[in-house]
Formats: C-alpha cells, sequence, structure tokens
C-alpha cells in the first residue's frame, strides 16, 4: 500500500512569488493535515480536512495560504505571495478515521526555501 | 496553552547502550500521546500510541511509558542501534475537535559505533 506522497520535496522561490504544494493522502483516508516546522521551531498545525471539508484551519497563519481539498481526494497548499517567514518543511498526514487513536501517517514533507 | 516540552534536545551515546529521552506536557483535555521517530529528510513514523489509562507500551526495543498524573512521559531505548539514529518527537492530542496535534521539538539522537 502506497503511503503519503508530498510533491514536490523541495521548492525555491522568491519572496512575492507563489508556490503550490501538493499531498496525496493513502487512499482510503478521509482525514487529511497539513502541518509545517519553520526552522528551529516544533511541528506545527496548520488545518484539518475530513473528505472535502475544512474541519479546523485555526493552525493557518494568514490569508496567504489557501489549502483546498477537491473530491475529497488529494489536497493543495497554495502559499501566494510567498513570505520569508514562509520557509521550512510542510508535511501533509492521513488518517482513516477520527476515533481515540486516530493514527495519522505523515509525508516525506516538502521543503521551501524563500529567498 | 498547550505544550510540550522535550529534554534533552540531543544525545550522543555508543551502540548497544541503553538511553531515555523524556517529555513532560501541559495539554488538556488530555486524549492520547504518542512517540514518532523522525529520520533525516523523511517524515514523522509512529512508535507508540497511549491513551490516559494506559501506562506503558512497548513496540520492540521501545519502551514508552505515561504517567498521566504528572503529565510526563519517557521513551527507552534498549541495545541502541545505528539505525536508532534520529528525531524523536513527542506528541499529545487534546480532546478537541480533529485531534489536533500538539508536537513536542524533538530529541536527536544520534547512535555512533
Amino acid at each position: 500500500e502506497a503511503g503519503v506522497t508530498q510533491f514536490p520535496s523541495h521548492s525555491v522561490i522568491e519572496k512575492g512569488q507563489t508556490v503550490t504544494l501538493r499531498c496525496d493522502p493513502i487512499s482510503g483516508h478521509d482525514n487529511l493535515y497539513w502541518y509545517r516546522r519553520v526552522m528551529g521551531k516544533e511541528i506545527k498545525f496548520l488545518l484539518h480536512f475530513v473528505k472535502e471539508s475544512k474541519q479546523d484551519e485555526s493552525g493557518m497563519p494568514n490569508n496567504r495560504f489557501l489549502a483546498e481539498r477537491t473530491g475529497g481526494t488529494y489536497s493543495t497548499l497554495k502559499v501566494q505571495p510567498a513570505e520569508l517567514e514562509d520557509s521550512g518543511v510542510y508535511f501533509c498526514a492521513s488518517s482513516q478515521d477520527g476515533g481515540i487513536y486516530n493514527e495519522q501517517f505523515f509525508g516525506p514533507g516538502t521543503r521551501l526555501t524563500v529567498l | 496553552k498547550n505544550q510540550v516540552e522535550q529534554s534533552p534536545q540531543s544525545l550522543i551515546i555508543l551502540e548497544g547502550k541503553n538511553c531515555t529521552l523524556q517529555c513532560n506536557y501541559t495539554v488538556s483535555p488530555f486524549s492520547n500521546l504518542r512517540w514518532y521517530k523522525q529520520d533525516t529528510g523523511r517524515g514523522p513514523v509512529s512508535l507508540t500510541i497511549m491513551t490516559f489509562s494506559e501506562n506503558t507500551k512497548s513496540n520492540g526495543r521501545y519502551t514508552a511509558t505515561l504517567d498521566a498524573d504528572t503529565k510526563q512521559s519517557s521513551l527507552h531505548i534498549t541495545a541502541s542501534q545505528l539505525s536508532d539514529s534520529a528525531s524523536y518527537i513527542c506528541v499529545v492530542s487534546a480532546k478537541n475537535a480533529g485531534n489536533m496535534l500538539t508536537f513536542g521539538g524533538g530529541t536527536r539522537l544520534m547512535v555512533k559505533p
């Protein structure tokens, strides 16, 4: 069974440009999460989809970030326009159900560098 | 504010030795605590998940303990191997919508031959 995949693995862009990150969850997983880790900090929650609906987007830093999950399959996270402080590693995770264990499986992450 | 603190930040041990990593949390209301292993360039991989009623759980050479009263957890690695070199992250889930996870900063473990 394929795990969570993310594309691209690395992205280097200039301040003010737009970048779109993609996440393909494990097939059949309704829950999809985005997280990020900025340099020297812990991983932090961004938002949570249940199928195509945003369940919780309280971690989104500002309106320059837009996440979508059309059709409840893959998800995209767009940053527009990118700022220097957006640099970090963006992780996607998916889980099958929202039960007490709710084991989340993580992708390898996308390393974003904004110059 | 929900927080997870880990110690030490980094640790170097010799192959074959044991080590214990610590985690203190203030997440409330508590749902469960997880330990993840993250290899360089990879995503975190779950080692153990414990709920309030579980105070120890093992996964091979990894044994996690949980004291919900003192809000502390530890991860003990027995007979370390070179492949144990990684970051170990303590993650606590609160009983709220979406099972939001609060991550610790991780302990970077290096096992030397």
